[in-house]
């Protein structure tokens, strides 16, 4: 079972311009995690904002966190090509919890 | 320094048949995990270990299913029998989570996944 919902499912943008991504979830975490995922090949660690922590910025991306909301967004600034890629939250209950991955959204970023 | 590699990246054989699929995780990692995914959707847990022992494998199919991580290091995921709906990319990872009271990064590192077509 997948704990967080991405939306929306599919993202079709022109380079340059901004992509946001949100994440709903059900239960409480201990940190919430944003990953990408390029055609064919495995995840890759994008950012993790724990529970307490409401903005978090590294290079061109931003993540939130409202815990009231059970809810996170994926900013991606100035998007460029190669952004192109699916993109999963992951929710870490802490410890003896599993991370547990929502179905992703696909972002497409046009040249 | 090495990421997590699994072989093989593609393997593709008839229903009924065995397969197996190997896992190398990053050095000093005590945690692994073994997820599958379908496609257009997110991975799955199947398993998770700490160092040797499985502390979570309530999502794994153990009637055809099985896994080790023998000396806490490499890890295996076999397949017996293979059926259709096995069809999947079989992703390993590996992280630094810590034992209680410990450090717990968070952090998961992939590998670039197994790719399983069943004929």
């Amino acid at each position: 079972s997948q704990q967080g919902e991405e939306d929306p499912q599919a993202l079709s943008i022109q380079e340059g311009e901004n992509a946001t991504m949100n994440c709903s979830y059900k239960t409480s975490i201990n940190n919430l995690q944003w990953y990408r995922q390029n055609s064919g090949r495995g995840l890759v660690h994008l950012i993790l904002i724990r529970s307490n922590e409401r903005e978090k910025h590294s290079g061109r991306l931003r993540v939130t966190l409202d815990t009231s909301k059970k809810s996170s967004s994926l900013l991606i600034t100035a998007s460029r090509a190669a952004d192109t890629a699916s993109y999963f939250c992951a929710t870490d209950g802490g410890y003896g919890n599993k991370l547990v991955f929502g179905a992703g959204t696909i972002l497409r970023v046009k040249s | 320094e090495a990421g997590v590699v699994q072989s093989p990246r593609y393997k593709i054989i008839e229903k009924k048949q065995p397969v197996a699929f190997w896992c190398n995780p990053i050095s000093g990692h005590n945690t692994l995990y073994w997820y599958r995914q379908n496609l257009g959707q997110g991975p799955e847990l199947l398993i998770r270990y700490e160092n040797e022992e499985a502390v979570d494998d309530s999502q794994l199919p153990k009637d055809r299913f099985s896994a080790e991580r023998l000396k806490g290091v490499d890890s295996t995921l076999k397949i017996q029998p293979a059926e259709l709906g096995d069809s999947a990319v079989y992703l390993c990872a590996s992280s630094l989570r810590g034992l209680a009271g410990g450090i717990n990064t968070g952090e998961l590192f992939f590998g670039e996944g197994s790719r399983l077509t069943v004929l």
